[in-house]
């Protein structure tokens, strides 16, 4: 069955602060994979996304990494701000256009 | 250029009633994939069409569910006999025609609440 599980659920961090959210994944084939940020009441809008090929990708302070081998992503998000408070969500696909597996996403909260 | 665009934003219907969700794509885009997102839980793939076509219904109920994306006009998820345990999120994503990654974009979702 295909499965994307990250850690932590919930993560609170002051801002200025960097932080790394988890994502593992049981997908098979691997298409590609994405994050998305979720604000409360919003739509997903996408962050990155990386195909097999691709280990690593930046989007201004965020950057994905992607370990296909192990089947594991992170995020990372630096030098946070109150705006990046959100659900980040991790979807992978398997053989292409719509089998999507979602995780459930990080909710995370920066501080001032 | 318009984002994905759904309407109504909030829907609110009594059990027994139908319910008509409306998602326009972005201009140029010809499919359309619909999820739910239930309180607390990730979203949740339910259907997936071109023009005129169902590609892929896996994910959507037997019953009660249906979806549809004309030639002309947004695409409608439509729930007959609603039931409380269809009160969710609904989001509506769409992708152009040549996108290698099928890079998907998001509309705000409609918020079905059925009481």
């Amino acid at each position: 069955k295909n499965q994307v599980e990250q850690s932590p659920q919930s993560l609170i961090i002051l801002e200025g602060k960097n932080c790394t959210l988890q994502c593992n994944y049981t997908v098979s084939p691997f298409s590609n994979l994405r994050w998305y940020k979720q604000d409360t009441g919003r739509g997903p809008v996408s962050l990155t996304i990386m195909t097999f090929s691709e280990n690593t990708k930046s989007n201004g302070r965020y950057t994905a990494t992607l370990d296909a081998d192990t089947k594991q992503s992170s995020l990372h998000i630096t030098a946070s701000q109150l705006s990046d408070s959100a659900s980040y969500i991790c979807v992978v696909s398997a053989g292409g256009y719509q089998k999507v597996t979602f995780g459930t996403g990080t909710k995370l909260q920066v501080i001032p | 250029n318009a984002g994905v665009m759904q309407n109504p934003r909030h829907l609110v219907r009594r059990r027994g009633q139908e319910a008509r969700l409306r998602c326009s794509p972005m201009k140029g885009h010809s499919h359309v994939y619909w999820y739910r997102q239930l309180p607390e839980e990730g979203l949740k793939f339910m259907v997936y069409l071109q023009k005129e076509n169902i590609i892929d219904e896996s994910g959507m109920p037997k019953e009660r569910f249906s979806a549809e994306f004309p030639k002309e006009g947004p695409s409608i998820l439509r729930i007959q006999q609603v039931v409380r345990g269809d009160s969710a999120a609904y989001f509506c994503a769409s992708s152009p025609v040549d996108s290698l990654s099928y890079e998907q974009y998001f509309g705000p979702g409609t918020r079905l609440t059925v009481t």
